[in-house]
């Protein structure tokens, strides 16, 4: 079955500093995709970046990078230059392939993030 | 474009009432999703919809219906709610051109005591 695994419950990280969030999948299927969303305290989910199985290239949007190792079934958001807006609980979810293309979601649990000055 | 709206925001029911919430997309998008997430967890997967018409069971169906009569609404219908369905309640759509991003609506937080 698949599945998302985020191990991290919190990290801290100084603002202006770069930080790591690990993300590890588990997948049988050779088409996938791999998302990480942000959801401030407000609540909303808010898309940040999306990695395909295939994508020869490490997927980036701004200050996020996506480090994709697909040996290691790994795809961790790098954030750089933090800042204190970054404060969020972070999401990775995978896609799960479908002959319909339906494209359902399986997140992980989450990460809280918290910058400080 | 308002993007994925729903109503409402908050909403307390007391075990057994029914209720619908109510999802509503501008773009024109054909898949929609209805998601839910308890305290501390990540979304799970409850019903979705490929097109007017068409829905199917997630991950966590039970306790829940939907339908699909337009391409723009996706209402998530309660029956005899229990205390286990207390939880934010997302939904999502997607265009069939996009790649692969699911836009999510601000959520209904939903209490049953």
């Amino acid at each position: 079955a698949q599945k998302i695994t985020q191990t991290q419950p919190g990290m801290f990280v100084q603002e202006k500093e770069a930080v790591t969030l690990d993300c590890t999948y588990d997948t049988s299927d050779p088409s996938y995709g791999l998302f990480w969303y942000k959801q401030p305290s407000s609540g909303e989910m808010i898309f940040l970046i999306y990695q395909g199985s295939y994508d020869q290239q490490n997927a980036t949007e701004g200050r996020y990078s996506l480090n994709f190792q697909k040996a290691r079934k790994s795809a961790n958001l790098v954030i750089s230059a933090s800042q204190l807006g970054d404060s969020a609980m972070y999401f990775c979810a995978m896609r799960e392939a479908s002959l319909k293309n339906t494209d359902k979601l399986i997140f992980g649990t989450g990460t809280r993030l918290q910058v400080f000055p | 474009n308002a993007g994925v709206t729903q109503t409402p925001k908050f909403r307390i029911l007391k075990i057994g009432q029914s209720m619908t919430l109510q999802c509503t997309q501008d773009m024109n998008h054909n898949y929609m999703y209805w998601y839910r997430q308890d305290p501390g967890m990540g979304l799970k997967l409850i019903y979705y919809s490929v097109g007017a018409g068409i829905t199917d069971k997630g991950e966590v169906p039970n306790g829940y219906n939907v339908s699909r009569s337009t391409t723009e609404d996706f209402p998530l219908r309660l029956e005899l709610a229990a205390p286990s369905q207390t939880s934010v309640y997302f939904c999502a759509s997607r265009g069939a051109a996009d790649t692969y991003e699911q836009y999510f609506g601000p959520g209904t937080r939903l209490t049953v005591t």
